[in-house]
Order: structure tokens, then sequence, then C-alpha cells
């Protein structure tokens, strides 16, 4: 596709159940980013890949949260046991190259009752 | 640790205003910067990127400045359009890694 894609764009989900967001990049990019965004609130870095090898994982915010791209370009995020905490718009972005501009897809937002 | 602010928080303003967004970031090593808008529920639009030995990025009626050793970019909007209301997001991209660090965001609204 022409940009990045993420599904899907709402997810409900009750408190305790797991969640799996899908990241689709921009063909070719090899960086590809996860980031948080909390109502009223700037995104906020979760994890980063560099082909299928996640190079910084210093943002996820406890061990319940996991992202994997096994074959360098879909890219999924996944939250265990979700808490009302959990709840924002989860953004994906990807990179031609590691300082390149970021192109962001539409988000995931999530909200956990 | 890199923290970047945004003033003001929002803005108002009527149409045709020439207008300036400030952004500030405490640690001027930085690999670049970047100027994002982001409309409501929408992504984030990539609007400019300024390296960090350029001074200043123009688009149109765009203009973004960058002052590293301060450690302050400003954007300037020219005759501002109701269409240009949004919220507008700058970033900044250290030396290490490709993550960006965001302030919260200037939320604009340009009223006919």
């Amino acid at each position: 596709g022409a940009g990045v894609s993420q599904s899907p764009r709402y997810k409900v989900a009750k408190r305790g159940q797991d969640v799996a967001l899908r990241c689709d990049p921009i063909s070719g990019h090899v960086s590809l980013f996860w980031y948080q965004q909390a109502l009223g609130q700037g995104p906020e870095f979760l994890t980063y890949f560099q082909n299928e090898a996640q190079l910084d994982k210093s943002g996820l915010p406890s061990d319940r949260f996991f992202a994997e791209r096994p074959e360098g370009s879909v890219s999924t995020l996944k939250i265990q046991r979700t808490q009302q905490e959990d709840s924002a718009v989860y953004l994906c972005a990807s990179s031609l190259a590691e300082g390149g501009t970021q192109y962001f897809g539409p988000g995931t937002r999530l909200t956990v009752l | 640790k890199q923290e970047v602010t945004q003033i003001p928080a929002a803005l108002s303003v009527p149409e045709g205003e020439n207008l300036v967004l400030n952004c500030s970031f405490t640690d001027s090593a930085i690999y670049n910067l970047q100027w994002f808008r982001q409309d409501p529920g929408k992504g984030l639009t990539s609007l400019l990127l300024i390296q960090s030995s350029q001074r200043e990025q123009t688009s149109g009626r765009l203009n973004a400045s960058l002052d590293k050793s301060s450690g302050r970019s400003t954007l300037y909007i020219a005759a501002s359009q109701p269409g240009d209301s949004a919220t507008y997001l700058c970033a900044v991209r250290g030396n290490q890694g490709g993550k960006l660090i965001f302030g919260q965001g200037t939320e604009l609204s340009v009223k006919p």
C-alpha cells in the first residue's frame, strides 16, 4: 500500500483480556516504531525494530507488553492482561532508514473497560 | 533525559493571521527535529524535518527554524486558514537510535 496501515482501528477489551495490534509498514522500510498516545498528550516511544531485530524496547511500560516483527515487515504489538491504564491510541511508524522521516499510520484506539 | 515542551498548549486566531508555535528541548545533542500535524482521530503527518546542521526549512506557507544551542525551534505559519486547524507536534531525535521524543502539542484553531 501507499502508506502505513494499522488494524484494527478500534478495539474494546475487557480488563484482563489479551489484545494484538497489527502494523503494516510502507514496503521496503527498514525501521519500524511503536508509540503510545494518551488523550491530550504527545506520543511516547514504546519500541523500535530494524528489520526483524528489536533494537530498543526501553519504552515498553511493563512485561505485559510484547512486540515482534518476525520477517522484517509486518509487526504485532501484544498486550497481555489489559488494564484500564492501557487505554490509549497506539501508533506505528516506519522509515526507510534509521534517521529518516518517520511516516505514521492512523493508529489503533484501544479502550479497556 | 530529553524533555520537549511546546507553548502555547492551545491557540485560537482569526483567519489570515500569521502565527508562531514554539518548541523547546532540554538536551541540545539532537540528530534532527521534526514538526507534525495531527487531525482529530488521525495519525501524524510530517510537515518539516530539520537536520541538526540546518537552521531552517520551508514548505509553502510553513517555515521551521532550529536553534540547537539554545534548544529551541519555531514553526511559523503564514496567512493562516481554517484548514490549518489541527494539533501541531514537534519531536526530536537523539544521536543514538531512531526514537522520537515528542512535545505535548499545540492545538490550533483558525476561525473563519
